[in-house]
């Protein structure tokens, strides 16, 4: 059973560029979160989305950040005209929604460099 | 959600058994207390969850005492693979987002 899958690892962008960071879920979970991590900090949420709907974005900032989780495929974060304060790694967890849980799946991250 | 405080790093040595021990004052009665590791260029890995008293698993043991106002993580033997930075989380179950603080910077000598 594959885990959470993130692509790309390392994304490169230069200021103004968009940004496009995949998430696939683990097999059987329908809830995806999106978290971003700077330097030598915590995680921070952003996002939760299930299937074709956005459940919480109170992370998410108001200009420019925007998340879908289509009915098919996988979860997208999009940033677009990146500043070089978006730098960090971002990570993305899902779940399978069990309450009896407390439990989220990270993936990899997606370290992405503005420069 | 509420709020987690712990030691920022700590040192140990192979072999050794540590303890990271974590403050929540203000823990609610359907809080539960979780722990993730991370491991430097990865995502979080749970580790363990407890509500009350103590939990075991194969990787560590959770102590959480009456009040419920700390609880302490135990890893036995640590070896060098047991560098990472430890975090407590206190929360519903079943709450969607996790509130991650600082964390703990674990390293360990050989």
């Amino acid at each position: 059973n594959a885990g959470v899958m993130q692509n790309p690892r390392h994304l490169v962008r230069r200021r103004g560029q968009e940004a496009r960071l995949r998430c696939s879920p683990m097999k059987g979970h329908s809830h995806v979160y999106w978290y971003r991590q700077l330097p030598e900090e915590g995680l921070k949420f952003m996002v939760y989305l299930q299937k074709e709907n956005i459940i919480d974005e109170s992370g998410m900032p108001k200009e420019r950040f925007s998340a879908e989780f289509p009915k098919e495929g996988p979860s997208i974060l999009r940033i677009q005209q990146v500043v070089r304060g978006d730098s960090a790694a971002y990570f993305c967890a899902s779940s399978h929604r069990d309450r009896s849980s407390y439990e989220q799946y990270f993936g990899p991250g997606t370290r992405l460099t503005v420069t | 959600l509420a709020k987690t405080t712990q030691p920022i790093s700590m040192d140990s040595y192979e072999g050794q058994e540590v303890n990271i021990t974590c403050s929540h004052n203000n823990i609610a009665t359907n809080d539960y207390i979780t722990w993730y590791q991370q491991f430097p260029s990865q995502g979080p890995r749970f580790i363990i969850q407890g509500y009350k008293t103590k939990v075991t698993n194969e990787v560590a043991s959770l102590f959480i005492p009456a009040d419920r106002k700390s609880s302490t993580l135990s890893l036995p033997r640590v070896s060098l693979s047991d560098t990472a930075v430890y975090y407590c989380l206190v929360g519903q179950r079943g709450t969607d987002k996790l509130i991650f603080g600082t964390g703990t910077r674990l390293q360990v000598f050989p």
